[in-house]
């Protein structure tokens, strides 16, 4: 059963710290995504990965970084986090290529900054 | 300007009812998704339709790549239908470019 993880599901953090935010999948996808949801703005990409340390900035990359050591693993990183920086975060997977790149969501981490 | 439109932006149906949702592009693509996304929850792949019509049950999806706007049908509407469906195109590398819903309500 295909699947991508997330953690935490819940977060509640003070501005100005840092934030680490963790996705697996188990489909051994190349690709992996960030996303942040917002009322109103629908999804918009954060940062794409196409493979082990071979990232690349996505829509609205600034105030965030990503790590990707393993292809399993995809992490988003907030340096210093913002109260605009409140929101649903997605990480999904995909094995582009003839058709197959149906992206996979993992369950999404809810993310306050106070 | 935003390239993925979606209409409408809500939607209320009694059950049993028909509804049609719409996607257009205004720029050129290579393929399109629908997704489905429960309140609070995941967004699940409903369709991925590069070109012309596919079905599951009772959804139907038909693009036109030529004409950049793509349709989801839903036929004989469940409460369970209920939720945001997403249309998302893909016109340069495996990004994703999405439009920001339709809300869809079934009453009993």
């Amino acid at each position: 059963d295909m699947k991508v993880t997330q953690m935490p599901r819940y977060l509640i953090k003070r501005m100005g710290e840092n934030v680490l935010l963790e996705c697996g999948q188990d489909m051994s996808h190349e690709t992996m995504y960030w996303y942040r949801q917002d009322p109103g703005l629908g999804l918009q990409l954060i940062y794409i990965s196409y493979d082990v340390d071979s990232n690349s900035e996505g829509d609205i990359p600034k105030g965030y970084r990503v790590s990707r050591k393993k292809r399993e693993h995809f992490s988003l990183i907030l340096d210093s986090a913002k109260t605009n920086q409140t929101s649903v975060y997605f990480c999904a997977s995909s094995l582009p290529g003839l058709g197959r790149d149906t992206q996979y969501f993992g369950p999404g981490t809810r993310l306050l900054v106070l | 300007g935003q390239q993925v439109q979606q209409s409408p932006t809500s939607l209320v149906l009694q059950e049993g009812e028909n509804a049609e949702l719409q996607c257009n592009f205004s720029t050129s693509l290579n393929s399109m998704q629908w997704f489905y996304q429960r309140p609070g929850g995941s967004l699940i792949s409903v369709f991925y339709n590069p070109s012309g019509t596919k079905q599951s049950g009772r959804l139907t999806s038909t693009t036109v790549i030529k004409e950049r706007r793509s349709s989801l049908h839903i036929s004989s509407s469940q409460i369970t239908d209920s939720g945001t469906y997403l249309c998302a195109m893909n016109n340069m590398g495996y990004k994703l470019t999405f439009g920001t819903g339709t809300s869809l309500l079934v009453d009993p």
